[in-house]
């Protein structure tokens, strides 16, 4: 299995709290994604990096946040949590952009009451 | 826009009930077709990437194909183990993925 910790598995919190979770990966990839999944959609994408201190937005990145300071670690923040980000966030990683498969850890539950 | 569909939504089987998942995608520039297989409460787990029709990829009781407009997921003989979401998703030039909602299979004994 790839070497993805997400922390914490679940989560609890209240509408307008800030909210981080974090991905830690001992593969030293160099590509990170955050995504979340909802019922009846597929896995959507919020932010990925490219690298340390390189990261840019997907397909639903308003509301959320990302940080790279290390090759290992990438945090996704929620500055100000809403009901509507109740979701279950996956964090995955890659070696490489493009036609190579991404390798995913097993997730974050978060309910925002 | 690029998209990704699967159908069925759910499938139930009986064990050694042979079917297949489809999976139809319309990505611009396609270079690769993922599935994926996801238990409850895991990660998608990574099964077969297809990069260009007419390819084809076997694991075990899996068989994955690829069209220019579809992928299909072929389960042989099926056991109760094989019960699991299974996803596909495609990557095109914007160097993203896209997923589709999933098919739920459920195997019985």
């Amino acid at each position: 299995d790839a070497g993805i910790t997400q922390s914490p598995r679940h989560k609890v919190t209240e509408t307008g709290t800030p909210v981080t979770l974090r991905c830690h990966q001992t593969e030293n990839h160099r590509y990170m994604y955050w995504y979340r999944q909802d019922p009846g959609h597929g896995l959507r994408l919020i932010h990925y990096s490219y690298g340390v201190k390189d990261t840019d937005k997907g397909e639903v990145s308003d509301g959320y946040s990302v940080s790279r300071s290390k090759t290992e670690d990438f945090l996704l923040t929620l500055e100000s949590a809403t009901s509507s980000q109740t979701s279950v966030y996956f964090c995955a990683i890659s070696a490489q952009e493009g036609n190579q498969p991404q390798h995913f850890g097993d997730g974050t539950r978060l309910s925002i009451l | 826009e690029d998209q990704v569909t699967q159908s069925p939504e759910a499938l139930r089987l009986q064990e050694g009930e042979s079917s297949s998942l489809n999976c139809s995608y319309t990505v611009s520039g396609l270079r690769g077709l993922f599935w994926y297989r996801q238990d409850p409460g895991k990660g998608p787990e990574f099964l077969f990437t297809l990069y260009s029709a007419g390819e084809e990829k076997e694991k075990e009781r899996l068989k994955a194909t690829l069209t220019k407009k579809e992928s299909f997921l072929h389960i042989t003989a099926p056991k109760p183990e094989d019960s699991a979401t299974y996803l596909c998703a495609g990557i095109g030039g914007y160097n993203k993925l896209i997923f589709g909602a999933g098919t739920r299979l459920a195997v019985h004994p």
